[in-house]
């Protein structure tokens, strides 16, 4: 079946670093693009990152853009995302979820997702 | 760039209530419009995309409709464990993007 694991979240001061990882199984990680999905404390997802299955297309949304880079490593099933520059509004719980182009074309609908890895940058 | 707009932000009914919620884009997405539950500290699942397709599993008295820049979604008799967050997507194009939610309680 299907899987996602996040890691690498954590506590970490305001300008500082973090890099999430997402361990993906049970499907062939190399044909899909993957999200970062985040979610803050009570409020709405948004999605902040998005990686083609080749690695070669990456979009970002404006709130993250400059700071964040997302990445993959097919070899290893798994997907990054590099966050420099933390501010207090990066505080979520960061979603990986599986791109799937149900209706074909390049991008669709996120038809997976992992558990979810707490973020919380504070002083 | 597309705005989604779902209303209302809430709602309150009752176990065998029609409810229904609507998405509206600020431009025309055709039909690629999906809607996502989240129940209470779970993590969000896919019920319906391109409008009206629902995803395996999803019982049948959810429905999707619309297409352009207004969409529907329905749930035909309310259950108990339909409480939830429901979410809009826009997904015509890389980063997508979702409703503000709109959170479903039973009386």
């Amino acid at each position: 079946q299907v899987q996602l694991v996040e890691s690498g979240g954590g506590v970490v001061q305001p300008e500082r670093a973090l890099r999430l990882s997402c361990a993906a199984s049970g499907f062939s990680f190399s044909k899909y693009a993957m999200q970062w999905v985040r979610q803050a404390p009570g409020r709405g997802l948004e999605c902040v990152a998005v990686i083609s299955y080749d690695g070669i297309n990456k979009n970002y949304a404006d709130s993250v853009k400059d700071r964040f880079t997302i990445s993959r490593d097919n070899s290893k099933n798994t997907v990054y995302l590099q966050m420099n520059s933390l501010r207090a509004e990066d505080t979520a719980l960061y979603y990986c979820a599986r791109d799937h182009a149900i209706s074909g074309g390049s991008w669709g609908v996120l038809d997976y997702w992992g558990q979810g890895i707490l973020v919380t940058v504070s002083p | 760039d597309i705005q989604m707009t779902q209303s209302p932000s809430s709602l309150s009914a009752s176990v065998g209530d029609r409810v229904t919620i609507t998405c509206r884009a600020s431009q025309d997405i055709r039909n690629f419009l999906a809607w996502y539950q989240q129940k209470p500290g779970k993590v969000p699942e896919l019920l319906i995309h391109a409008a009206s397709t629902l995803q395996s599993g999803v019982p049948s008295r959810f429905s999707g409709s619309g297409s352009g820049t207004d969409f529907t979604l329905t749930i035909s008799s309310l259950q108990p464990e339909d409480v939830a967050i429901y979410y809009c997507q826009k997904y015509s194009g890389a980063l997508k993007t979702f409703g503000q939610g709109t959170k479903v309680e039973v009386k």
